[in-house]
């Protein structure tokens, strides 16, 4: 069973500032780790995949980094917009070989504050 | 839009009966995925089917069962409806099967 662990469950962050949360995901047999966002009353959206170790992506002000050594990324938002409100999710192949499905973790819920 | 399409957008059953959800991938993609959302919950996934084939299973129920038909259309059943099956189930797809997931609105379904 893998474990993809999510860090902090909620977030409360004041707009303009900028926020990190943490995606914990096994170390062994990585293949890829994707991140989505998930807007209420909406349908979760992809936002990166990441398949290399020291791999950084970005989209406008949002940021992801990888580590696949010792198995976390993170997701950065820069200058948070009341837009930006939203849980934000990643996942991992199911057995590890990449085709197989996506195990999630349970999500950050971000809510930026005006 | 995703284009991937789901129908029904909301069920509302009764304990004991038999739903079908159905699902349209995008066109061109080959792989369907099935997710289940409970509260509490995060997205578990159900199924994969790659082409016509299944290709992985995750926690599906005994009670549950999909299909992915020629058109690559999909149809996930679900038998027996018990209160803990009420969930919002969910559809992606993908090209092939290791690329970014396209999801459906998803169907809304409640046991009563």
């Amino acid at each position: 069973i893998l474990n993809v662990e999510q860090s902090p469950q909620s977030l409360h962050v004041q707009e303009g500032d900028s926020t990190n949360f943490t995606c914990s995901f096994p170390s062994s047999n990585f293949y890829a780790l994707h991140w989505y966002r998930w807007e209420t009353a909406k349908s979760p959206e992809a936002l990166f995949v990441m398949t290399l170790n020291g791999d950084e992506k970005k989209k406008g002000r949002i940021s992801a980094t990888l580590n696949t050594k010792e198995g976390y990324s993170y997701l950065y938002i820069k200058g948070s917009q009341p837009e930006d409100s939203a849980t934000y999710l990643c996942a991992f192949p199911h057995s590890g070989g990449g085709a197989d499905g996506l195990t999630f973790g349970k999500g950050t819920h971000l809510i930026i504050q005006p | 839009d995703s284009g991937v399409t789901q129908t029904p957008k909301h069920l509302i059953t009764a304990t004991g009966q038999r739903v079908t959800l159905r699902c349209s991938p995008r066109s061109g993609d080959l792989s369907v995925y099935w997710y289940q959302q409970s509260l509490d919950q995060g997205l578990q996934f159900l199924i994969q089917y790659y082409n016509g084939e299944e290709r992985a299973k995750g926690n599906i129920l005994e009670r549950f069962s999909a299909q992915q038909f020629p058109d690559l259309h999909s149809e996930l059943n679900l038998s027996s409806l018990e209160l803990g099956d009420s969930a919002l189930y969910f559809c992606a797809s993908s090209p092939w099967g290791n690329e970014k997931l396209f999801f459906g609105s998803g169907t809304q379904l409640s046991v009563l």
